[in-house]
């Protein structure tokens, strides 16, 4: 699959309220998933993964939800602090030996932070 | 703790020439990948590093090689530079795991400009 974005999307959201940035990915046969937050000249940090045998999983004001029907993942970001305005991407994997450690990730999604 | 170091941090070159760039990975960390993320765009696999073999390759040219020495610490070779080369190289570790769910951590870049 191929992930192109040329034109970022961006989210724009009021302090202190939730966050809700999707991504839908391109391999069915993908079975891991990764969350990575990206902040202005800084490499990509992880925030949270999933395994195709969930559909959800929370972490510290995250949540993330996998509905592999669609190919649809989110990341849930509650009660939204200035500190979260970053590039937001998807990652997928496929777990077997051929593909292991290969990361394909999305395109990104700007979150903006506004007082 | 240090995490991913890279260098140089920047860098400019002109087309035709070669370019390399360093990583020493996360203290504890045995697997060294490299990514290349263009302006506006989700980081693309390059290739992956495991006991000083090249494990994983994404669809970049011959052009693109690399290393990883015995203290894990690797570098990222581009001969020919080509205009189209110009963008923000990431590195990233991780510990090696049979699942190959291993959580990459990133650097923060070297960002190579091509003239």
């Amino acid at each position: 699959g191929e992930s192109v974005g040329l034109h970022l999307p961006t989210l724009s959201v009021q302090e202190g309220d939730n966050s809700i940035i999707n991504c839908a990915y391109s391999n069915s046969a993908s079975d891991y998933f990764i969350w990575y937050k990206q902040e202005s000249g800084k490499g990509p940090q992880f925030i949270i993964d999933i395994r195709s045998n969930m559909d959800k999983r929370q972490g510290q004001r995250v949540t993330v939800l996998l509905n592999k029907t669609v190919k649809h993942l989110s990341l849930q970001i509650a009660a939204t602090q200035p500190g979260d305005s970053a590039v937001y991407f998807c990652a997928e994997n496929v777990l077997r030996t051929d593909s292991w450690g290969k990361l394909q990730f999305g395109a990104g999604t700007q979150v903006v932070v506004t007082p | 703790d240090a995490g991913v170091t890279q260098s140089p941090t920047h860098l400019i070159k002109t087309r035709g020439q070669q370019v390399t760039l360093r990583c020493s990975p996360k203290s504890g960390h045995d697997t060294v990948s490299w990514y290349q993320q263009a302006l506006g765009q989700g980081p693309q696999f390059i290739f992956q590093y495991y006991e000083e073999e090249e494990r994983q390759r994404g669809n970049f040219p011959d052009r693109f090689s690399g290393h990883q020495f015995p203290n894990y610490s690797s570098e990222l070779n581009v001969n020919a530079l080509l205009l189209g080369d110009s963008a923000l190289y990431l590195c990233a570790s991780s510990l090696f795991s049979p699942s190959g769910a291993n959580v990459l951590t990133f650097g923060a870049g070297s960002r190579l400009t091509v003239l």
